[in-house]
């Protein structure tokens, strides 16, 4: 079965410093990986996502992230975190390969990440 | 707009009592789904629906029903079997693989 791992619970960073989120997935085939943000109280925005091709995929609000195949990875980075970062994100993964819809997403347990001035 | 529309956006629950959170898209995706997120579990699939009229159970279906009477509408109960069920609920949809990932703006549950 499909599972995601995000090691660090809470993640302190200060503003203008760069941030890396790590996210392990478990799938036997080829993954589909997103990266979301989630404000307090809000739904989840979806950041990024990889399908296929370039293993650097860049994001919206400046969110690039890497899979690494070998490594079973898709980390999250941000050269420069501002304060309006601060919230939780999630890693998920999607079964690929097959027909799209009802496809299901598998969800890591989320980081937060708190933004000190 | 597209997009997806839950309400209400807090709902309270009575004990023994059943409630319906109700999610609508107007982006005439093909599959909807439920999720429940409770603090440091992130996101579990409850039901899905790749298509009207049917729908498959998630991952925690048990205390929860849903119909898909319409492609735009696909409503979540919470009934009285659901022994926990203070969460935050979010409903996505999708069209396509390209497509996974729209979500809407959540329902929080509590009970009274």
């Amino acid at each position: 079965a499909q599972s995601v791992t995000q090691p660090d619970i809470h993640i302190t960073v200060s503003e203008g410093a760069s941030l890396e989120l790590r996210c392990n997935y478990s799938y036997g085939a080829t993954p589909y990986l997103f990266w979301y943000v989630q404000s307090p109280g809000q739904g989840l925005q979806l950041l990024l996502k990889y399908f296929s091709g370039d293993t650097l995929v860049q994001g919206i609000k400046g969110f690039e992230a890497e899979f690494k195949r070998s490594q079973s990875s898709f980390n999250l980075r941000k050269p420069s975190v501002h304060w309006s970062d601060a919230a939780e994100y999630f890693c998920a993964v999607a079964r690929g390969g097959i027909k799209a819809a009802g496809n299901k997403l598998t969800f890591g347990g989320g980081t937060r990440v708190l933004v000190k001035p | 707009d597209g997009g997806i529309t839950q309400s209400p956006k807090y709902l309270f629950r009575k004990e023994g009592q059943n409630v319906t959170l109700s999610c609508e898209q107007n982006l005439n995706h093909d599959a909807m789904y439920w999720y429940r997120q409770d603090p440091g579990q992130g996101l579990r699939l409850i039901y899905y629906s790749q298509i009207v009229n049917d729908f498959q159970k998630g991952d925690i279906a048990e205390g929860y029903s849903v119909s898909r009477e319409k492609k735009e509408s696909f409503p979540l109960t919470v009934t009285s079997a659901q022994k926990n069920p203070t969460a935050f609920y979010l409903c996505a949809s999708s069209a396509g693989l390209t497509d996974l990932g729209l979500f809407g703006a959540g329902t929080r549950l509590s009970v009274l």
